[in-house]
């Protein structure tokens, strides 16, 4: 089975940067995801990471080292519609199913 | 459209009545996932299809949820006997090939189900 932890909340003011970490305990490994959810909402795919290293897309980027079972979502020049919450899932390398964090609620403040 | 759609968005049952929720997928796309969605929690994966095969049900929680998807295309989750335990959000998602790397999952907006 798959342990993903994220943490529960961050806040920060418009113009910052958040930096969303994730850690994971998997029996198998095939990309670390970020997915972007607003309330009521579809969760929305940013990044992925399947190798070790930063993924950078936009005002976004992600980073994942495998040997340490960790990533982290980058949010940078952050914006009033980039409150949130943050999904960080693992991919299984068996059938590609995906296992979600509980995910972190990001609120902007002005 | 060109993401994935899903029906009813909102569906209150009575305790013991059948459900069925709808998911279209994009189009084209060989792979669909149901998800369970708990109020302040991440989805939890439930059943996954290649085509119209059903490779994986692992996470249903029950005998009384049934997933279908006959012509490899749209797909119906079938709830039975509901239970108000089952009253989550249901997440369908598409992507474009089981087998392809990088290929992330879209999702729907997903049916909001409430059991009284």
């Amino acid at each position: 089975g798959q342990n993903i932890d994220q943490p529960t909340e961050m806040t920060a003011t418009e113009g910052a940067i958040v930096q969303i970490n994730c850690t994971y305990q998997t029996s198998g490994f095939n990309g670390l995801f970020w997915y972007q959810q607003h309330a009521g909402e579809a969760p929305t795919f940013l990044s992925y990471n399947v190798l070790d290293g930063l993924e950078e897309t936009g005002r976004f980027s992600s980073f994942l080292s495998r040997s340490d079972s960790y990533g982290y979502l980058l949010l940078q020049e952050l914006q009033m519609k980039d409150s949130a919450s943050y999904l960080c899932a693992v991919r299984d390398r068996a059938d590609y199913k995906l296992s979600f964090g509980a995910g972190t609620t990001v609120t902007v403040r002005a | 459209g060109a993401g994935v759609s899903q029906s009813p968005r909102y569906k209150v049952a009575k305790r013991g009545q059948d459900v069925a929720l709808r998911c279209d997928p994009i189009s084209g796309h060989v792979s669909l996932f149901w998800y369970q969605q708990a109020l302040g929690q991440g989805p939890e994966f439930l059943t996954y299809f290649q085509n119209e095969a059903q490779l994986d049900k692992s996470g249903l929680p029950s005998d009384r949820f049934f997933a279908e998807r006959p012509e490899g295309s749209v797909s119906t989750l079938k709830i039975q006997r509901t239970q108000q335990e089952d009253s989550a959000v249901y997440l369908c998602a598409s992507s474009l090939n089981l087998d392809a790397i990088n290929q992330p999952q879209h999702f729907g907006d997903g049916t909001r189900l409430s059991i009284l």
